[in-house]
């Protein structure tokens, strides 16, 4: 089945340490977006991409990076910079930046929750 | 700061009850509607995308109802079962923008 693979599923950081979570889709969707979910707070935009070797900041994009050297993944890694970086974290895809014009959702993977030790 | 507004934050019932939550957002330059359900341990799912004021959308007990120019959207589930217990998110897309935006959720709880 298609979908969106999220992983690890729970992950621990040091102090001072970089960690990168993995994201890959097999839809064939040109953008993919990373969230951060925070508690009683809405889904928040880190970075997004709407194609291959493209990306660009949203609206929380301090303390983290991304790549986007396949299409069919987009790993985000959580840098030493990041301060508080324990939250959920979302992956999604869409088939490109605008697929609300044809009335397409994103899908999203199962997520991965990060925790400092 | 353009913000989306859910309420209730949370919501139980009973089997069987008919309920119903709101979606508020900003009614200047909308372009589309995004509801999802989230249960828990899984992945966000599509519900609806609604782009037209006035539009009603239906999926099995599930429908929603949007109005654009006073900023609204209505998601109701009648008969509520155990198995739509979830974490119901919307999502507003403004105008020349990618970005959604989101609410922060209604989490429905429906007791046997």
């Amino acid at each position: 089945d298609g979908g969106i693979t999220q992983s690890p599923k729970y992950l621990f950081r040091k102090e001072g340490q970089n960690v990168t979570l993995s994201c890959e889709q097999n839809l064939n969707h040109d953008a993919m977006y990373w969230y951060r979910q925070d508690p009683g707070q809405g889904l928040r935009l880190i970075y997004y991409s709407q194609i291959v070797n493209d990306f660009q900041k949203g609206d929380i994009a301090e303390g983290y990076s991304v790549s986007r050297e396949k299409k069919e993944s987009f790993p985000l890694t959580v840098t030493s910079a990041q301060k508080n970086p324990t939250a959920f974290y979302l992956c999604a895809s869409s088939i490109d930046l605008r697929g609300y014009l044809r009335n397409q959702p994103q899908h999203f993977g199962d997520g991965t929750r990060l925790s400092i030790l | 700061i353009l913000n989306v507004e859910q309420s209730p934050q949370s919501l139980h019932v009973q089997e069987g009850d008919s309920t119903n939550f709101t979606c508020s957002f900003p009614s200047s330059n909308f372009y589309a509607l995004h509801w999802y359900r989230w249960e828990t341990a899984k992945s966000p799912e599509a519900l609806f995308v609604m782009t037209l004021n006035g539009d009603e959308k239906k999926k099995g007990r599930i429908s929603a109802t949007l109005n654009t120019k006073e900023g609204y959207s209505y998601l109701y589930i009648k008969g509520s079962q155990p198995e739509d217990s979830a974490t119901y998110l919307c999502a507003f897309i403004m105008d020349s923008s990618y970005k959604l935006i989101f609410g922060s959720g209604t989490r429905l709880l429906v007791r046997p």
